[in-house]
């Protein structure tokens, strides 16, 4: 079966420090993969997406940048971090086609 | 993209079903309807999606209106572990042409004992 890794659980990180978030997807091969935040209180905004290796498109003008080095890695980074990238972000992959997106358990990231 | 609109909180008895209703009146002919529910410091769990049929798994049932205008999941027998927000939401294509999923609001449930 399909399992997605999401790490760290929880991080905190002075304003103006690099990020490295990592997610990899077991069990499949060439899935669609997916960054989204969770700001407080609010829904989900999607970030990123990669529909193949190198291959990266954003949704959103950020301070954040993605990359996918490997079919099944996809990493979130910032060189800066800003007060406002504080937030619970997600990953999530999907097969292709009108396939659900499964989520990980998210990194809870606050800036301080 | 078509907009989804639930109610932003209900209630059920455990051991009751729980109905979440959901419109989507601007829906497309080939949007899918998906429910999703995410539990406080989660990540979302998808439960179920659906085009024009009904669609039943071990989790849920989805039942989506001759017009495709609403839909209804049903929880049959709710459980403590069944408070959640739960989110409709209709596919909707990104600029590149892959598809995201446009989180709204949802509905909080809260199953009382």
């Amino acid at each position: 079966s399909q399992t997605i890794h999401q790490w760290p659980a929880t991080l905190v990180q002075p304003v103006g420090s690099p990020l490295s978030l990592e997610c990899t997807v077991e069990g499949t091969s060439n899935p669609n993969l997916y960054w989204y935040r969770q700001a407080a209180g609010r829904g989900l905004q999607l970030l990123f997406y990669s529909v193949g290796i190198g291959q990266i498109s954003s949704e959103v003008p950020q301070n954040l940048s993605a990359s996918r080095p490997q079919d099944r890695q996809f990493i979130l980074s910032s060189k800066k971090l800003l007060l406002s990238d504080s937030g619970f972000y997600l990953c999530a992959w999907s097969s292709q086609g009108a396939q659900p997106q499964h989520f990980g358990d998210g990194t809870r990231l606050s800036i301080l | 993209d078509a907009k989804t609109t639930q109610p932003p909180s209900m209630d059920c008895a455990e051991g009751r079903a729980a109905n979440l209703p959901c419109n989507h009146s601007t829906i497309s002919g080939n949007e899918y309807v998906y429910w999703y529910r995410q539990i406080h410091s989660q990540g979302p769990q998808y439960i179920i999606h659906g085009l024009k049929n009904n669609e039943t798994n071990e989790m849920a049932s989805l039942i989506i209106t001759e017009d495709r205008k609403s839909s209804t999941l049903i929880l049959p027998h709710a459980t403590l572990r069944d408070t959640a927000v739960y989110y409709c939401i209709v596919r909707a294509r990104t600029q590149g042409g892959s598809e995201k999923l446009v989180f709204g609001k949802g509905t909080k449930l809260t199953v009382n004992p």
